[in-house]
């Protein structure tokens, strides 16, 4: 059972436009919630995280929406940059465990 | 801050053969380090959680005699491949935890991963 869920594989933007990443979870005891970038044969680095006592967090070029209602969460990129190309992932974390479930990806292909 | 180094970034082996791969945290103290592992195009499954002076905890379906997991340190943890068979040919990655404290939340910070083929 996939409990946070990345339903778009792949997603192909224009440099400069905004990129939006969307991850959907089931479980409603998840409280923290990241987002991670990862090139191939590396490991993942942080990007930005949001706790569930807020809607939204920025950093830079980069902000996470939650929507704990609709158990969805997105990150937009704005703007879109080449060097931005890599696979995200979100994942999310419950009260008392310091455990992360991760979505299964999205390939980001930022085009020049 | 918050950097975590792995070792050895690739290894082949010979089927039979133990394989030890190394996770330091290298400018935080982390008493929770954890070890994933990643198939071709896959998502990171947790593998184990490597708690400081205790014994790991393994996810369902995970072998602890064939993975063993060692914290001897604040800043170290290991994982090793004990006769390694080519279907353990893998990416493995190693996760610290880093506790920012306050109102901050914990967040892994992750190691470059170490590439396993197993021959």
């Amino acid at each position: 059972d996939q409990q946070v869920k990345q339903n778009s594989p792949s997603l192909s933007v224009q440099e400069g436009r905004i990129s939006i990443l969307n991850c959907d979870y089931t479980n409603s005891m998840f409280d923290y919630f990241l987002w991670y970038k990862k090139y191939p044969a590396e490991g993942p680095t942080f990007l930005i995280s949001i706790s569930s006592i807020k809607d939204k967090n920025e950093d830079g070029r980069f902000t996470v929406f939650l929507n704990k209602s609709a158990k969805h969460l997105s990150l937009h990129i704005v703007p879109s940059q080449p060097g931005d190309s890599a696979v995200y992932f979100c994942a999310a974390s419950g009260t008392g465990t310091y455990k992360y479930i991760f979505g299964t990806g999205t390939r980001l292909k930022v085009l020049a | 801050g918050a950097v975590v180094s792995q070792h050895p970034s690739w290894v082949i082996c010979k089927s039979g053969t133990s394989v030890k791969i190394e996770c330091r945290s290298l400018d935080f103290q982390a008493t929770t380090m954890f070890w994933y592992r990643q198939f071709p195009k896959q998502s990171l499954m947790l593998m184990a959680t490597s708690n400081e002076g205790s014994k790991a905890t393994y996810e369902q379906g995970v072998e602890k005699d064939k993975f063993l997991i060692n914290h001897a340190s604040l800043t170290l943890s290991t994982l090793t491949v004990t006769s390694a068979h080519p279907e353990d040919s893998s990416f493995y990655i190693c996760s610290a935890l880093f506790l920012a404290g306050g109102l901050l939340q914990e967040t892994q910070y992750f190691g470059p991963g170490t590439r396993l083929l197993v021959l």
